[in-house]
């Protein structure tokens, strides 16, 4: 079972900061926080991940709780295509662990 | 560098035969996995391959199998197909387990 609730779905106006919200309030301390999201019919794509320090990169920041119970994923100019399903993940990095994928959150950029 | 790649990317096949889907990772990416995506059950792990090694499997029947080669192209096979196998097969690799980048996927449809 994933280890992680996200809502259902949001909506976000194109050009606007779009702030996913994630909670993994059962979060081990060996285990990271992943981001992936998925284009219709695409593959998963990754955007970041991360332990306890927040964490940028181009595509996105995540915000990380100091307890670590929940994350916001950051996308700070959203686009049309950003529309997509994102999946807030939580596992243990390196090693065989799989991903394990909830329902994730569909976020929908409105022009 | 070049990304995941599958093939093929669309199969059509009849229930009790068998089907063989490819995959050729990043270039020096070890580690494969391979999911399975259904409208009703998401994204389900199946197998993870590490130089030629399964080290992680999911809860699929034996009927679901998979190979690593010694330059890390893997393949997986479904035998006796049944109408319920129809999905979107994605491939991921890794670096050592790290964040995992996606193919983009194999549709199989069983008639």
């Amino acid at each position: 079972d994933a280890k992680t609730t996200q809502p259902t779905s949001m909506d976000c106006a194109e050009g606007r900061a779009a702030n996913l919200p994630c909670n993994h309030s059962t979060i081990s301390g060996n285990e990271y926080v992943y981001w992936y999201r998925q284009i219709h019919s695409q593959g998963p794509q990754y955007i970041i991940h991360g332990l306890k320090n927040n964490e940028t990169n181009e595509m996105a920041s995540l915000i990380i709780t100091e307890d670590r119970k929940s994350s916001t994923l950051i996308l700070p100019h959203a686009t049309l295509r950003d529309t997509a399903v994102y999946y807030c993940i939580v596992r243990v990095a390196g090693g065989s662990e799989k991903l394990v994928f909830g329902k994730g959150m569909k976020l929908t950029v409105n022009p | 560098k070049a990304g995941v790649t599958q093939t093929p990317r669309y199969l059509i096949k009849t229930r009790g035969q068998q089907v063989t889907l490819s995959c050729s990772p990043i270039s020096g990416h070890r580690s494969v996995s391979w999911y399975q995506q259904t409208p009703g059950q998401g994204l389900q792990f199946l197998f993870e391959y590490f130089s030629e090694t399964q080290r992680n499997k999911g809860n699929f029947p034996g009927r679901f199998s998979g190979r690593q080669f010694s330059n890390s192209r893997s393949e997986m096979n479904v035998s006796t197909l049944e109408l319920g196998d129809s999905a979107l097969y994605l491939c991921a690799s890794s670096w050592m387990g790290q964040e995992e980048y996606f193919g983009p996927g194999t549709r199989l449809t069983v008639t």
